[in-house]
C-alpha cells in the first residue's frame, strides 16, 4: 500500500515478556520515527532515524527500549522486560524532506497484563 | 525547550459555525506548520501544511500564520458532527527533522 503500515495491530502480553513491533515506511522515505501516545495524552516522542545516519534516541524513556532500522526502510521497536505502564498505542510515521509533514501508520495498541 | 501550547478545550461549537484553533509556539526559528485530526481511537491524519505568513486555504479549512507573534491557526468553516476530534498542531524548526506536537484541542460540533 501506499502508506505507513504497522504490524501487529493490537498486542496483548505479560509483564516482563519482551514485544517486537514492526514498521514499514511510505517508499521513499528517508526519515521515521517512533512515538507513543497513552490514553488521552499527546503523543510522546521516542526514536528518529534519517537515512543511515545513526539515530537520535533522545526520547527513548529507559535501556529496555531500543529500535533498529535495517536498509534504510523497515524498523522494529523493540521493549525488553515489559511493564504495564508500557501499555499504549505506539506510532510510527515517516517523512520525505525536512520541511515536510509525517504521515502516520494506524498504530499498534499494546496491552500489558 | 521548544514549547507549542494548545488550549485543551473541549471547543465546543454549533453545527455550521465557523471552528478557530490556535497555536502558539517559542521557537521564532520555526519554518514549517502542520495541523494533524486524531479522531479518538484513531492515528493522526495531516489536514494542512504552512510554511508562510498568511492565510492558506483548502476546502472548509484554512491555516493562518503569524511568524511575529508566533501563532497559527486553524479554521474550519460550516463545521460538521464528523470534524469532532482532537486537532494536534506541529512545529518544525529550519533544519530539523523533529516537530514538536502540542497536545491538542479537542472539538466538539454539537448538531
Amino acid at each position: 500500500g501506499a502508506g505507513v503500515s504497522q504490524s501487529p495491530s493490537n498486542k496483548v502480553t505479560e509483564k516482563g515478556k519482551d514485544v517486537e513491533l514492526r514498521c514499514d515506511p511510505i517508499s521513499g522515505h528517508t526519515a521515521l520515527y517512533w512515538y507513543r501516545q497513552s490514553l488521552g495524552q499527546g503523543l510522546e516522542f521516542l526514536i528518529y532515524f534519517q537515512g543511515n545516519s545513526a539515530p537520535d534516541k533522545s526520547g527513548l524513556p529507559s535501556d529496555r527500549f531500543s529500535a533498529e532500522r535495517t536498509g534504510g526502510s523497515v524498523s522494529t521497536l523493540t521493549i525488553q522486560r515489559t511493564q504495564q505502564e508500557d501499555s499504549a498505542v505506539y506510532l510510527c510515521a515517516s517523512g520525505a524532506r525536512e520541511d515536510q509533514p509525517q504521515h502516520f501508520g494506524d498504530g499498534t495498541r499494546l496491552s500489558i497484563l | 525547550q521548544k514549547e507549542v501550547e494548545q488550549n485543551s478545550g473541549p471547543l465546543s461549537v454549533p453545527e455550521g459555525a465557523i471552528a478557530s484553533l490556535n497555536c502558539t509556539y517559542s521557537d521564532r526559528v520555526s519554518q514549517s506548520f502542520f495541523w494533524y485530526r486524531q479522531y479518538s481511537g484513531k492515528s493522526p491524519e495531516l489536514i494542512m501544511s504552512i510554511y508562510s505568513n498568511g492565510d492558506k486555504e483548502d476546502g472548509r479549512f484554512t491555516a493562518q500564520l503569524n511568524k511575529a507573534s508566533q501563532y497559527v491557526s486553524l479554521l474550519i468553516r460550516d463545521s460538521q458532527p464528523s470534524d469532532s476530534a482532537t486537532y494536534l498542531c506541529a512545529v518544525k524548526q529550519g533544519g530539523s527533522y523533529i516537530p514538536t506536537f502540542g497536545r491538542g484541542t479537542s472539538l466538539i460540533v454539537h448538531p
